[in-house]
């Protein structure tokens, strides 16, 4: 299977402590997007990539987000500080590029956040 | 992007077809009409998209109003696997903004 690959699936961390997430788009894909989802709620943009070029950031991706897509392969998200807000499920997608056709995003399965 | 009015849950029994609405009154003539599914704690997946036409593939089918005002995704034979919350999204194809904005979609429950 090529499909969106998350790293980790499941993160326990305690406030205030450092996190770092990995999302491996489809081999190919140009863009890169990060959402994060609560509980009840559908997912919410947070930010994408266009290659290693960082194009969009919601204002949900406070100072304490960063996220980084070196060789405009896989991306990182890391959380500082880490807050029990920030407790959810990390979702990326990718796309192949725009135009009809192109810009569907496929999802990986997510890493669930829970900070104690 | 527009936004879009889903019923908050459906049932649909098993074998059956299940047919989820959407209304997306303020679509722009550019916009397509996209759906996912996400099944309990799992990534959404892409079901179908379109932008006039109905369109149709392995997975479902979708039907949009000549008006372009509302459409319905139909599964045509729904089983337990179907199970899961189903999101109906419109935005724009133009290769620029590329925000996805997710409601809080349809629980569909299909019954054995």
């Amino acid at each position: 299977d090529t499909g969106v690959s998350q790293d980790p699936r499941h993160k326990i961390t305690k406030r205030g402590q450092n996190v770092t997430f990995r999302c491996d788009p489809i081999s190919e894909h140009n863009r890169l997007y990060w959402y994060r989802q609560t509980l009840g709620q559908g997912p919410e943009f947070l930010t994408y990539f266009q290659n290693e070029a960082q194009l969009e950031k919601s204002r949900l991706l406070s100072d304490r987000f960063s996220a980084e897509r070196p060789k405009g392969s896989f991306s990182t998200l890391e959380i500082q500080r880490t807050e029990q807000g920030d407790s959810a499920m990390y979702l990326c997608a990718s796309s192949l590029g725009w135009g009809p056709g192109q810009e569907t995003q496929y999802f990986g399965p997510g890493t669930r956040l829970l900070v104690l | 992007d527009a936004k879009t009015t889903q019923p908050p849950s459906m049932d649909c029994a098993e074998g059956r077809a299940a047919n989820l609405p959407c209304n997306h009154s303020t679509i722009s003539g550019n916009e397509y009409v996209y759906w996912y599914r996400q099944i309990h704690s799992q990534g959404p997946q892409y079901i179908i998209h379109g932008l006039k036409n109905n369109e149709t593939n392995e997975m479902a089918s979708l039907i949009i109003t000549e008006d372009r005002k509302s459409s319905t995704l139909i599964l045509p034979h729904a089983t337990l696997r179907d199970t899961a919350v189903y999101y109906c999204i419109v935005r724009v194809s133009s290769g620029g903004y590329q925000k996805v904005t997710f409601g809080t979609g349809t629980k569909l429950q299909v019954i054995p």
